[in-house]
Protein backbone atom coordinates (compact mmCIF):
# COMPACT_ATOMS: atom_id res chain seq x y z
CA UNK A 1 0.00 0.00 0.00
CA UNK A 2 1.45 3.70 -0.95
CA UNK A 3 1.59 5.30 2.14
CA UNK A 4 3.54 7.66 4.23
CA UNK A 5 3.28 8.16 8.13
CA UNK A 6 4.46 10.53 10.12
CA UNK A 7 5.34 10.06 13.70
CA UNK A 8 6.71 12.50 16.51
CA UNK A 9 4.64 15.14 16.72
CA UNK A 10 4.13 16.82 20.45
CA UNK A 11 3.60 19.42 22.96
CA UNK A 12 7.18 20.84 23.85
CA UNK A 13 8.09 24.37 25.52
CA UNK A 14 9.27 27.66 23.68
CA UNK A 15 12.60 27.18 22.73
CA UNK A 16 12.91 23.22 22.48
CA UNK A 17 12.97 20.26 20.11
CA UNK A 18 11.19 18.23 18.75
CA UNK A 19 12.37 15.33 15.60
CA UNK A 20 9.40 14.86 12.87
CA UNK A 21 10.15 10.85 11.11
CA UNK A 22 8.23 10.18 8.08
CA UNK A 23 7.83 6.46 6.90
CA UNK A 24 7.33 5.59 3.42
CA UNK A 25 5.78 2.69 2.06
CA UNK A 26 4.94 1.23 -1.57
CA UNK A 27 7.02 3.07 -3.70
CA UNK A 28 10.41 3.78 -4.50
CA UNK A 29 10.96 6.37 -1.81
CA UNK A 30 14.63 7.15 -3.13
CA UNK A 31 12.68 8.67 -6.83
CA UNK A 32 11.07 11.22 -5.23
CA UNK A 33 11.47 14.82 -3.50
CA UNK A 34 10.17 14.86 -0.40
CA UNK A 35 8.71 17.64 1.55
CA UNK A 36 7.08 18.62 4.31
CA UNK A 37 4.31 21.10 4.77
CA UNK A 38 2.42 22.14 7.69
CA UNK A 39 -0.98 23.84 8.37
CA UNK A 40 -1.36 26.10 12.03
CA UNK A 41 -4.71 25.39 13.08
CA UNK A 42 -7.95 26.55 11.32
CA UNK A 43 -5.28 28.23 9.79
CA UNK A 44 -4.38 27.33 5.94
CA UNK A 45 -1.70 25.18 3.90
CA UNK A 46 2.11 26.72 4.41
CA UNK A 47 5.37 24.95 2.07
CA UNK A 48 7.72 24.17 5.11
CA UNK A 49 11.07 22.14 3.46
CA UNK A 50 11.56 20.10 0.88
CA UNK A 51 14.66 17.94 -0.08
CA UNK A 52 15.82 16.09 -3.20
CA UNK A 53 15.68 12.25 -3.66
CA UNK A 54 19.28 12.13 -3.69
CA UNK A 55 18.98 14.90 -0.23
CA UNK A 56 22.00 16.86 -2.45
CA UNK A 57 19.26 20.03 -3.12
CA UNK A 58 17.04 21.47 0.36
CA UNK A 59 14.77 24.28 0.78
CA UNK A 60 13.53 25.84 3.27
CA UNK A 61 10.88 28.82 4.15
CA UNK A 62 12.18 31.89 5.68
CA UNK A 63 10.04 31.10 8.56
CA UNK A 64 11.96 28.11 9.43
CA UNK A 65 15.42 28.79 8.43
CA UNK A 66 18.08 27.88 10.56
CA UNK A 67 16.28 26.23 12.77
CA UNK A 68 14.87 23.42 11.05
CA UNK A 69 16.80 20.79 9.29
CA UNK A 70 15.45 18.00 6.84
CA UNK A 71 16.73 15.15 6.07
CA UNK A 72 16.22 11.51 4.67
CA UNK A 73 17.67 7.71 4.88
CA UNK A 74 16.96 6.34 1.38
CA UNK A 75 18.00 3.01 2.98
CA UNK A 76 15.33 3.02 5.57
CA UNK A 77 12.40 4.98 3.58
CA UNK A 78 12.53 7.78 5.71
CA UNK A 79 12.24 11.24 5.91
CA UNK A 80 12.96 13.45 9.16
CA UNK A 81 12.66 16.90 10.26
CA UNK A 82 14.78 18.36 12.96
CA UNK A 83 12.68 21.09 14.49
CA UNK A 84 14.88 23.42 17.10
CA UNK A 85 14.43 27.07 18.87
CA UNK A 86 10.76 26.07 18.41
CA UNK A 87 8.26 28.44 18.70
CA UNK A 88 4.71 29.11 19.56
CA UNK A 89 3.72 29.90 15.81
CA UNK A 90 5.10 26.60 15.17
CA UNK A 91 2.29 24.91 16.15
CA UNK A 92 0.87 22.98 13.29
CA UNK A 93 -0.26 19.82 12.03
CA UNK A 94 3.51 18.97 10.34
CA UNK A 95 2.33 17.03 6.89
CA UNK A 96 4.89 14.70 5.20
CA UNK A 97 4.31 14.37 1.44
CA UNK A 98 5.74 12.94 -1.77
CA UNK A 99 6.43 15.30 -4.01
CA UNK A 100 7.04 16.12 -8.30
CA UNK A 101 8.70 18.60 -9.85
CA UNK A 102 9.05 20.44 -6.57
CA UNK A 103 5.84 21.94 -6.34
CA UNK A 104 3.51 19.15 -6.83
CA UNK A 105 2.50 17.26 -3.70
CA UNK A 106 0.75 14.19 -5.00
CA UNK A 107 0.69 11.85 -1.45
CA UNK A 108 0.42 13.57 2.16
CA UNK A 109 0.52 11.32 5.35
CA UNK A 110 -1.91 12.03 8.07
CA UNK A 111 -0.12 14.56 9.59
CA UNK A 112 1.23 15.31 13.32
CA UNK A 113 0.59 17.82 15.83
CA UNK A 114 3.34 19.84 16.88
CA UNK A 115 2.37 22.34 20.07
CA UNK A 116 4.73 24.82 20.95
CA UNK A 117 3.46 26.00 24.38
CA UNK A 118 4.27 26.90 27.98
CA UNK B 1 8.65 35.63 -2.64
CA UNK B 2 5.49 35.75 -4.95
CA UNK B 3 2.20 35.42 -3.00
CA UNK B 4 -1.07 33.73 -4.35
CA UNK B 5 -5.06 35.06 -3.78
CA UNK B 6 -7.65 32.92 -3.37
CA UNK B 7 -11.15 33.59 -2.69
CA UNK B 8 -11.92 32.90 0.95
CA UNK B 9 -15.42 31.63 0.16
CA UNK B 10 -17.37 30.72 -2.78
CA UNK B 11 -20.83 28.38 -2.91
CA UNK B 12 -22.83 26.49 -5.85
CA UNK B 13 -25.60 24.66 -6.25
CA UNK B 14 -25.76 21.15 -5.99
CA UNK B 15 -25.30 20.01 -10.06
CA UNK B 16 -23.93 23.59 -11.09
CA UNK B 17 -20.65 24.50 -12.17
CA UNK B 18 -18.38 26.33 -9.78
CA UNK B 19 -15.01 27.73 -10.60
CA UNK B 20 -12.25 28.51 -7.91
CA UNK B 21 -9.80 30.94 -8.86
CA UNK B 22 -5.78 32.01 -8.01
CA UNK B 23 -4.08 34.66 -8.78
CA UNK B 24 -0.41 35.58 -8.21
CA UNK B 25 2.47 36.39 -10.51
CA UNK B 26 4.27 33.23 -10.13
CA UNK B 27 1.54 31.84 -12.35
CA UNK B 28 2.41 33.38 -15.76
CA UNK B 29 5.69 31.00 -15.13
CA UNK B 30 4.74 28.09 -13.48
CA UNK B 31 1.53 25.86 -13.81
CA UNK B 32 -0.59 26.19 -10.50
CA UNK B 33 -1.24 22.40 -8.50
CA UNK B 34 -5.06 22.39 -6.80
CA UNK B 35 -5.83 20.07 -3.39
CA UNK B 36 -8.79 19.66 -1.86
CA UNK B 37 -8.76 19.22 1.98
CA UNK B 38 -12.16 17.76 4.07
CA UNK B 39 -12.52 18.36 7.77
CA UNK B 40 -10.10 16.34 9.70
CA UNK B 41 -8.31 15.45 6.68
CA UNK B 42 -4.77 15.51 4.68
CA UNK B 43 -4.94 17.72 1.95
CA UNK B 44 -5.33 15.87 -1.70
CA UNK B 45 -4.18 16.27 -5.18
CA UNK B 46 -7.05 16.88 -7.48
CA UNK B 47 -5.22 18.98 -10.31
CA UNK B 48 -1.89 19.75 -11.35
CA UNK B 49 0.25 21.07 -14.54
CA UNK B 50 -1.38 21.89 -17.74
CA UNK B 51 -4.14 19.67 -16.30
CA UNK B 52 -3.54 16.39 -15.41
CA UNK B 53 -6.08 14.56 -13.26
CA UNK B 54 -4.17 11.90 -10.37
CA UNK B 55 -5.67 8.72 -10.38
CA UNK B 56 -9.14 8.37 -8.97
CA UNK B 57 -10.23 12.27 -9.17
CA UNK B 58 -13.52 12.49 -10.90
CA UNK B 59 -13.44 13.98 -14.28
CA UNK B 60 -15.70 16.81 -13.31
CA UNK B 61 -12.40 18.66 -11.59
CA UNK B 62 -10.40 20.32 -14.43
CA UNK B 63 -8.09 23.21 -14.35
CA UNK B 64 -6.98 26.21 -16.41
CA UNK B 65 -4.51 28.98 -16.46
CA UNK B 66 -4.71 32.63 -18.67
CA UNK B 67 -1.57 35.17 -17.29
CA UNK B 68 -1.66 35.02 -14.15
CA UNK B 69 -4.88 33.64 -13.25
CA UNK B 70 -5.45 29.93 -12.82
CA UNK B 71 -8.43 28.23 -12.03
CA UNK B 72 -10.41 25.20 -10.86
CA UNK B 73 -13.46 24.45 -12.45
CA UNK B 74 -15.86 21.39 -11.10
CA UNK B 75 -18.50 20.66 -13.70
CA UNK B 76 -21.81 19.36 -11.89
CA UNK B 77 -20.57 19.64 -8.04
CA UNK B 78 -21.20 16.99 -5.84
CA UNK B 79 -22.59 16.95 -1.93
CA UNK B 80 -18.85 15.41 -1.67
CA UNK B 81 -16.87 18.41 -3.13
CA UNK B 82 -17.62 20.39 -0.26
CA UNK B 83 -14.03 21.07 1.22
CA UNK B 84 -11.31 23.93 1.04
CA UNK B 85 -9.54 23.78 -1.98
CA UNK B 86 -5.60 25.46 -2.22
CA UNK B 87 -3.65 26.31 -5.29
CA UNK B 88 0.09 26.23 -5.15
CA UNK B 89 2.85 26.91 -7.34
CA UNK B 90 7.30 27.59 -7.45
CA UNK B 91 7.92 31.18 -6.73
CA UNK B 92 8.87 33.00 -9.83
CA UNK B 93 10.84 35.37 -7.63
CA UNK B 94 14.24 35.33 -6.48
CA UNK B 95 15.97 31.82 -7.00
CA UNK B 96 12.90 29.52 -7.97
CA UNK B 97 13.49 26.98 -5.60
CA UNK B 98 10.65 28.11 -3.28
CA UNK B 99 7.13 26.94 -3.09
CA UNK B 100 4.04 28.93 -2.27
CA UNK B 101 0.65 28.14 -1.11
CA UNK B 102 -2.78 30.56 -2.21
CA UNK B 103 -4.87 31.21 1.20
CA UNK B 104 -7.41 28.63 0.29
CA UNK B 105 -10.80 29.01 -0.48
CA UNK B 106 -13.73 27.31 1.06
CA UNK B 107 -16.69 25.50 -1.04
CA UNK B 108 -19.91 25.24 0.08
CA UNK B 109 -22.13 23.20 -2.02
CA UNK B 110 -25.80 24.31 -1.91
Amino acid sequence: QVQLVESGGGLVKPGGSLRLSCAASGFTFSDYYMSWIRQAPGKGLEWVSYISSSGSTIYYADSVKGRFTISRDNAKNSLYLQMNSLRAEDTAVYYCARVGGIAVAGLWGQGTLVTVSS
Amino acid sequence: SSELTQDPAVSVALGQTVRITCQGDSLRSYYASWYQQKPGQAPVLVIYGKNNRPSGIPDRFSGSSSGNTASLTITGAQAEDEADYYCNSRDSSGNHLNVVFGGGTKLTVL
